[in-house]
């Protein structure tokens, strides 16, 4: 069951904060985030596992909520750098060998 | 520098052509990865593998095939049969399953028909 992805498109000016949210309808064993430039690869961010904890990497952290099944991803203070499509990849509890991806959230930073 | 490389970077299929896309890692990852990108989609597993000489199908298969004869190396034949080949190829690797710990991607192969 694919992960649903809100809002699908983001724009902010540079500074700004954003929340992008991953939603499962089946209980989760990991969520993924990666970050993925126009034409490369994706890029690796953060792992959360089930045990609703939050993370943190420079400006940007996520959550994960078991109990509603879905993990918050936090961009604070946006840079130019963070434009990009961010993807979140959830591996189920009944099937914790792949991940399953949402269909991404375009954001857009301007000066 | 260890990584990922992907090749070619561009590729064109004729009709009715097999066409094979290389992923070599020398990250000693054990699990590998090919994923589907289409514009405006996110990512659809077509085959893994956790073992060398094993793999499974993922959700997109159909038309595809793999081998892994080596743990560096992880190749993807797009045959005749998957008549909509046209789409980024990415493949990936990690320790581990890949769900507990980060998935490693190349850069790409973009395939077109000709």
């Amino acid at each position: 069951q694919q992960p649903v992805q809100s809002p699908q498109a983001v724009i902010l000016r540079e500074g700004e904060d954003a929340v992008i949210n991953c939603s499962s309808s089946k209980a989760l064993y990991s969520v993924h985030w990666y970050r993925q430039k126009h034409g490369e690869a994706p890029v690796f961010l953060m792992i959360l596992l089930k045990g609703g904890e939050q993370k943190g990497h420079d400006k940007i952290s996520a959550s994960f909520n078991e109990k509603k099944q879905q993990s918050s991803l936090y961009l604070t203070a946006s840079q130019l750098s963070y434009s990009g499509t961010y993807f979140c990849g959830t591996a189920n509890a009944g099937n914790n060998r792949k991940l399953i991806w949402g269909l991404g959230t375009s954001l857009a930073v301007n000066p | 520098d260890g990584g990922i490389t992907q090749s070619p970077k561009y590729l064109f299929r004729k009709e009715g052509q097999n066409v094979t896309l290389s992923c070599e890692q020398n990250l000693n990852h054990d699990a590998m990865y090919w994923y589907r990108q289409d514009p405006g989609q996110g990512l659809r597993l077509i085959y893994y593998s956790q073992i060398v000489n094993d793999f499974q199908k993922g959700d997109i298969a159909e038309g595809y095939s793999v081998s892994r004869e080596k743990k560096e190396s992880f190749p993807l034949t797009v045959t005749s049969a998957q008549k909509n080949p046209t789409a980024f190829y990415l493949c990936a690797s990690s320790t581990g399953t890949g769900v507990i710990q980060p998935q490693h991607f190349g850069d790409g192969t973009r395939l077109s028909i000709l």
